[in-house]
């Protein structure tokens, strides 16, 4: 049983750039949240996906946005990158009230 | 607002030692409250749980028990390995509603010496 998988494992863009991440949700489970993990620092809920809509959004600007699919996987896009939008991003898939399973995450470095 | 604070690490650790990672939140309303580790070039995997005052998550060797007299939810494990290095993350989700995200602290660098 697949757990959740995400590509690509790392990215390097330019600022400026625009960029496109991918997870699939474990089996089973039909609710995708993303994160965003700088270095040395917890992750920070960016959006949740549900039904192919945003439920939820944390404290990133319209740069950051996202889409889910009828399978349940998601995509996050995020334009006009900044340096400061190096980190790893993470995904979460869930379903109802169990918790939350992460994948390994997507390492991002803007130069 | 919502928040967890943990202690800064990193912590060193001989193996075989006691270990204990604090943690406290702020919280509106009746949070769950979760242990999440990281290894190296790895995502978060859930180490334990407790969703409700006085519960006690455990998982691992690793415990930690809901507090809510003292808003807090420490980690302890008797005797850490050195397989036990990793970050570890304090986190809540609050509950009752459609959605839910997870807060997370700043995460606490573990490294056991030999």
């Amino acid at each position: 049983d697949a757990g959740v998988t995400q590509s690509p494992t790392h990215l390097i863009k330019t600022r400026g750039q625009q960029v496109t991440l991918r997870c699939s949700p474990k089996s089973g489970h039909d609710t995708v949240s993303w994160y965003q993990q700088a270095l040395g620092q917890g992750p920070q809920f960016i959006f949740q996906y549900y039904e192919e809509e945003e439920r939820q959004r944390g404290n990133f600007p319209d740069r950051f946005s996202g889409h889910q699919f009828p399978n349940y996987s998601s995509e996050l896009n995020v334009n006009a990158l900044l340096l400061g939008d190096s980190a790893l991003y993470l995904c979460a898939s869930s379903s109802g009230n169990q918790p939350q399973h992460f994948g390994d995450g997507t390492r991002l470095s803007i130069l | 607002g919502n928040s967890v604070t943990q202690m800064e690490g990193p912590v060193t650790l001989s193996e075989e030692a006691f270990l204990t990672i604090n943690c406290t939140y702020t919280a509106t309303g009746y949070p769950s409250l979760f242990w999440y580790v990281q290894y190296p070039g790895e995502g978060l995997q859930l180490l334990l749980k407790a969703t409700k005052a006085d519960d006690k998550g455990s998982n691992k060797g690793f415990e930690a028990t809901y507090r809510k007299e003292t808003t807090s939810f420490h980690l302890e494990k008797g005797s850490v390995q050195v397989s036990d290095s990793a970050v570890y993350f304090c986190a809540l989700i609050l509950t009752g509603g459609s959605a839910s995200k997870i807060i997370f602290g700043s995460g606490t660098r573990l490294s056991i010496r030999p």
